[in-house]
């Protein structure tokens, strides 16, 4: 069984930019979240995907954004990219349908860096 | 606004040694809480989950506690390991809406030899 695999593992970007951030749930998963996580802070909830569609949203502005594919794979999209941006970003998807008892496993997460 | 707190912020101990890192929450309606370890680099992992009903659970050499009337969590280390060093994060979810849980910053610890 493959666990929750993110990539890129490290970018770098500067301010303005957009990036593209990659997660492949782990199998049989049909529910991916994103969080960010900054340095010395717990992570903080950016949105959840249930079967392709956003279920549940953070306090995070409409410049993240997401996706996800019909394999429950997913995408996290960040435009116009701010200083306070950098962090690590982590990926995380749980068994069958929602539920508040559901595992979340994570994947290793992204550093991102926006200089 | 449902919030998390932990304490201590880090703590160091010596290898041997037993510890006890808190959590408060103000989550509302209350679910579940789960305790997770994270090692440096990687996502966390889950070591405990505690339900209303529960008031302990043990995980090998962790051992979990909630007190659900006064919304207090604990998590015990018993004969700490080098490889215990880590950060531990508490996480709360709530019974309604998305389930979208709510993180503790965590407790850094570190394990001297």
């Amino acid at each position: 069984e493959t666990g929750v695999t993110q990539s890129p593992t490290h970018l770098i970007k500067t301010r303005g930019q957009q990036v593209t951030l990659r997660c492949s749930s782990q199998s049989g998963h049909n529910t991916v979240s994103w969080y960010q996580q900054a340095l010395g802070q717990g992570p903080q909830f950016i949105f959840q995907y249930y079967r392709e569609e956003e279920n549940g949203r953070g306090n995070f502005p409409p410049r993240f954004s997401g996706l996800q594919f019909p394999n429950y794979s997913s995408e996290l999209n960040v435009n116009a990219l701010e200083l306070d941006d950098s962090a690590l970003y982590l990926c995380a998807s749980s068994f069958a349908r929602v539920s508040s008892y559901n595992e979340q496993f994570f994947g290793p997460g992204t550093r991102l860096t926006v200089l | 606004k449902n919030q998390v707190e932990q304490s201590p912020q880090s703590l160091i101990i010596l290898e041997g040694k037993n510890c006890t890192l808190q959590c408060n929450y103000t989550v509302s309606p209350f679910s579940n809480l789960r305790w997770y370890k994270q090692d440096t680099g990687r996502g966390p992992v889950s070591l405990t989950i505690m339900t209303f009903s529960e008031n302990t659970k043990s995980n090998g050499r962790y051992t979990a506690t909630l007190d659900a009337d006064t919304k207090q969590s604990s998590l015990h280390i018993t004969a700490s390991q080098l490889s215990d060093s880590a950060s531990y994060i508490c996480v709360v979810r709530p019974s309604g809406g998305s389930y979208i849980p709510t993180f503790g910053r965590g407790t850094s610890l570190i394990v001297h030899p």
